[in-house]
């Protein structure tokens, strides 16, 4: 099975400023035929669902602003969200979907400094 | 619209049995994968399995396989995650989701149920 693993576990950014969390894998994600990583983002806020806001490692979800940005490919990527806005405060998963089980990293808490 | 609706919060004991649902609607049912996520309290989320109704393909994480079980119905458009014997430690929230299928696995999760929360006291 393929173990995730993000760094920080907690962040504390100030408003404006930029935020990156980063997801590891323990194999790689990108897949030789299509050259396309396997990697979501999702977004928790308290007492809501997940949301999807980045998949294929860079692709935007429709609506999400730009200032969320992903990046990386094979067994290393990176979330950044630029100028941080005070409705960032979530907690953000990495998930792969290479292959099943499609784990989700453990998880990064945004909190505003 | 795209949604997924799922039962409502459940409390149970010890060793007894339990099934909630996820019923989906705006899209073809059996054209997408439903997958279940479990979330302990203050903790992350857990891929627990998935079910791709259009030929009832199941998968399980090794974590849960023997420990639950997932079904759908295809005639009422709505996935089923089942417990025959609760434990305490099944106390969570328990999320559905939809996945798109994809060549090597099915795809990200992208729209979710809004959770149903299970208690089991002791």
């Amino acid at each position: 099975d393929i173990v995730m693993t993000q760094s920080p576990d907690s962040l504390a950014v100030s408003l404006g400023e930029r935020a990156a969390i980063r997801c590891k894998s323990s194999q790689s994600l990108l897949y030789s035929l299509d050259r396309k990583n396997y990697l979501a983002w999702y977004q928790q806020k308290p007492g809501q669902p997940p949301k999807l806001v980045i998949s294929w490692a860079s692709t935007r979800q429709s609506g999400v602003p730009d200032r969320f940005s992903g990046s990386g490919s094979g067994t290393d990527f990176t979330l950044t969200i630029n100028s941080l806005q005070p409705e960032d405060v979530a907690v953000y998963y990495c998930q792969q979907y290479y292959n099943t089980p499609n784990s989700f990293g453990q998880g990064t808490k945004l909190e505003v400094k | 619209e795209v949604q997924l609706v799922q039962s409502g919060a459940q409390v149970r004991g010890p060793r007894e049995s339990l099934t909630i649902s996820c019923k989906g609607s705006g899209y073809s049912f059996t054209d997408y994968w439903i997958a279940w996520v479990r979330q302990m309290p203050g903790k992350g989320l857990e891929w627990m399995g998935i079910i791709y109704p259009g030929d009832s393909d199941t998968r399980y994480s090794p974590s849960f396989q023997g420990q639950v079980s997932i079904s759908a119905d295809n005639s009422i458009k709505t996935a089923f995650l089942h417990w025959g014997s609760l434990k305490t430690s099944d106390t969570a929230m328990y999320f559905c989701a939809r996945g798109l299928s994809g060549t090597l696995s099915p795809f990200f999760l992208d729209y979710w149920g809004q959770g149903t929360p299970v208690t089991v006291f002791s």
